[in-house]
């Protein structure tokens, strides 16, 4: 069984300028998460999808990030535009039903200079 | 506010050590509790979880964890690590409906020397 696929794996851009991740979670899996993993820290919820709607986008900074999951399958993050703080590891999770565990990918190492 | 506080930042054992991760957390009502593991270069991965039953929990790499809840506990074990354990330890915790986003603590690194 195929896990969570992420891409890129690294991306490297200036301050001001877009970017896009992308997430194709677990065949099946329902529920998907956008993380950000600081440096030195655990990752931190960003978004929650259910199917395709958002549950839960409180620590989304929406002023510059958005996100969509249009069939229910995979999904997108954007910032426009990044800023140095951005700077971290995005991380993409699925589960389903009552399971509990999340799986994660691979993760996309953001780098703004 | 909920949160997960791992103790320890950085532990450095020799092979053969004991081990032991202290993890508390803070969180309003029934909850579930993991521990991932980062090796090197790799992706999260589930080591245990508890949700239920018996609190002390077997996960794999023979690896457990005690959920104590009078102390809000979920503290890792290992009688005997190897080499091969050097990675990062997450504790984390979710309510217990379905699809609740995890809280992490920040992490722990272990570094395990032959």
């Amino acid at each position: 069984e195929a896990g969570v696929v992420q891409s890129p794996r690294y991306k490297i851009i200036e301050k001001k300028q877009p970017v896009a991740f992308w997430c194709n979670p677990i065949s099946g899996h329902n529920t998907l998460y956008w993380y950000r993993q600081n440096l030195g820290q655990g990752p931190e919820l960003l978004i929650r999808y259910e199917n395709e709607e958002a549950v839960d986008d409180s620590q989304l900074p929406k002023d510059r990030f958005s996100a969509e999951r249009l069939k229910g399958v995979d999904s997108t993050l954007k910032i426009q535009p990044a800023e140095l703080g951005d700077s971290a590891v995005y991380l993409c999770a699925s589960t389903v039903g009552l399971a509990g565990e999340q799986f994660f990918g691979p993760g996309t190492r953001l780098t703004v200079l | 506010a909920q949160s997960v506080s791992q103790h320890n930042h950085h532990v450095i054992l020799s092979e053969a050590a004991s081990l032991e991760l202290g993890c508390n957390y803070s969180y309003g009502g029934t909850v579930n509790l993991f521990w991932y593991v980062q090796y090197p270069g790799q992706h999260l991965q589930l080591l245990l979880k508890y949700f239920s039953g018996d609190p002390l929990v077997k996960g794999i790499k023979g690896f457990e964890a005690e959920f104590i809840k009078s102390k809000f506990s979920f503290n890792l074990r290992k009688p005997s690590v190897q080499w091969s354990d050097t990675a990062e330890y997450f504790c984390a915790v979710n309510g217990n409906q379905a699809g609740t986003a995890l809280i992490f603590g920040k992490g722990t690194t272990l570094s395990v020397s032959s």
